[in-house]
């Protein structure tokens, strides 16, 4: 158990919907990251957070956007949902946000759209 | 642009062999940081290693150990007296000194077979 947790585990949900996923760092990180896993993509670094500010953008789409809360947990809020957004969407956190942080990774949130 | 190749999409091993995974990238930055994940069936990802672009010594943990080498661009994994709970797709991964560009291979899925 890595201390990082996620919700929900599965959702299903049509395409135009919106769709918030949640995500608790561990205790003592001040840093989140979301990353996408597609068929089509793979693995993708959507975006960090450290200590309650946007710190680093990856390949994060316009529709989707997230934000992390005085209590530290974040959120990734998916909106106008294609077919193509079908994915298991990962947290991780770590202590300082730097890339020589060790990252620990909650269990997913897999993410239908139909 | 970074850039992650791992040519093996998919290895099998007997139980107790060694298995090497190839690791190629391509980064313009002179500081950068190379990752390796390990996501077993289950699913969930696991941090194994980061090694930081002025470091290229080799490094060792248990049957796991890491090559680095700068002149070809190589981050190689191998794994010694492969088990078959190595069995897992393995991610290799590049990032600069912020996460703004990090990037992932497609992965190499090792089957061990008892």
């Amino acid at each position: 158990d890595s201390g990082v947790t996620q919700t929900p585990k599965h959702l299903i949900t049509a395409t135009g919907q919106r769709v918030t996923l949640r995500c608790s760092p561990r205790s003592g990180d001040l840093s989140v990251y979301w990353y996408q896993q597609s068929l089509d993509q793979g693995l993708q670094f959507l975006i960090q957070y450290y200590n309650g500010e946007e710190r680093a953008k990856g390949n994060i789409l316009e529709r989707f956007s997230a934000q992390q809360f005085p209590d530290l947990h974040s959120e990734l809020n998916l909106s106008s949902l294609e077919l193509g957004d079908s994915a298991l969407y990962f947290c991780a956190s770590s202590d300082t946000g730097a890339p020589s942080d060790t990252q620990y990774f909650g269990p997913g949130t897999r993410l239908t759209v139909l | 642009a970074q850039k992650v190749t791992q040519a093996q999409t998919e290895i099998s091993v007997v139980e107790k062999e060694d298995v090497t995974l190839d690791c190629v990238y391509e980064t313009r930055d002179t500081t950068y940081y190379l990752f390796w994940y390990k996501q077993p069936p289950s699913g969930e990802l696991v941090f194994l290693i980061r090694r930081n672009s002025f470091d290229e010594q080799n490094e060792i943990s248990g049957r796991y150990s890491w090559n680095f080498q700068k002149s070809t661009s190589s981050f190689n994994f191998t794994i010694t007296a492969s088990q078959v709970v190595d069995s897992a797709v393995y991610f290799c991964a590049v990032g600069g000194h912020n996460f703004n560009k990090f990037y992932f291979g497609s992965g190499t899925k090792l089957n061990v077979k008892p």
